[in-house]
């Protein structure tokens, strides 16, 4: 299985901050890494698709980079909704698997 | 409107059985993946497994190769979720979710609202 290590594990920070969670692959993975948000007692919400791609409706202060093994999202200017939980995944190949998720709360 | 709908929330005890649900629609349902993902209390994602319910595809994590079952019935738009003995380990939220392919790279862009499984005695 390729292991995915997010890091950190929460990060306390203020409206308005530029933020950057990372996220590791055992392996390389090419391109093929996702980013989700997930608010308290919602499902998971798609933000990023292979790496750097945002979705349809996902604000722009959202942005992937990376490709191989490393990769981060940033959130440019961190808005009131944002404060969430944020996951990785790869689909390279199966079992797609997530990693342990950064925790992102108000300062 | 694109959508995954899940069955309801079970109460169950040790040992059990029990089958949850995940139907879709607004798009083809049979030509997109379903990926199942656990969720227990305070934790995080955990991957189950998928199914491509055109031909019953099924890829299953090791970790829960053999604790579940996952199946479809294309021709109602429905996957499935089963178990046939719970354990209280067991109790968690599940999650589906909708993958429009292996081959490319694109994310679980469709999600079910979830169903929460609490087994106790």
């Amino acid at each position: 299985d390729i292991q995915m290590t997010q890091s950190p594990s929460s990060l306390s920070a203020s409206v308005g901050d530029r933020v950057t969670i990372t996220c590791r692959a055992s392996q390389s993975i090419t391109t093929y890494l996702h980013w989700y948000q997930q608010k308290p007692g919602k499902a998971p919400k798609l933000l990023i698709y292979a790496a750097s791609s945002l979705p349809r409706g996902v604000p722009s202060r959202f942005s992937g980079s990376g490709s191989g093994t490393d990769f981060t999202l940033t959130i440019s200017s961190l808005q009131p909704e944002d404060f969430a939980t944020y996951y990785c995944q790869q689909s390279y190949s199966s079992p797609l698997t997530f990693g342990g998720g950064t925790k992102v709360e108000i300062k | 409107e694109v959508q995954l709908v899940q069955s309801g929330a079970e109460v169950k005890k040790p040992g059990e059985s029990l089958k949850i649900s995940c139907k879709g629609s607004g798009y083809t349902f049979s030509r997109h993946w379903i990926g199942w993902v656990r969720q227990m209390p305070g934790r995080g994602l955990e991957w189950m497994g998928i199914i491509y319910p055109d031909d019953s595809d099924i890829r299953y994590s090791p970790s829960f190769q053999g604790q579940v079952t996952i199946s479809a019935d294309k021709s109602i738009s429905t996957a499935y979720l089963q178990w046939s003995g719970l354990k209280a380990s067991d109790t968690a939220m599940y999650y589906c979710a909708r993958l429009e392919s292996l081959m490319v790279p694109y994310g679980l862009d469709v999600w079910g609202q979830g169903t929460t499984v609490t087994v106790s005695s």
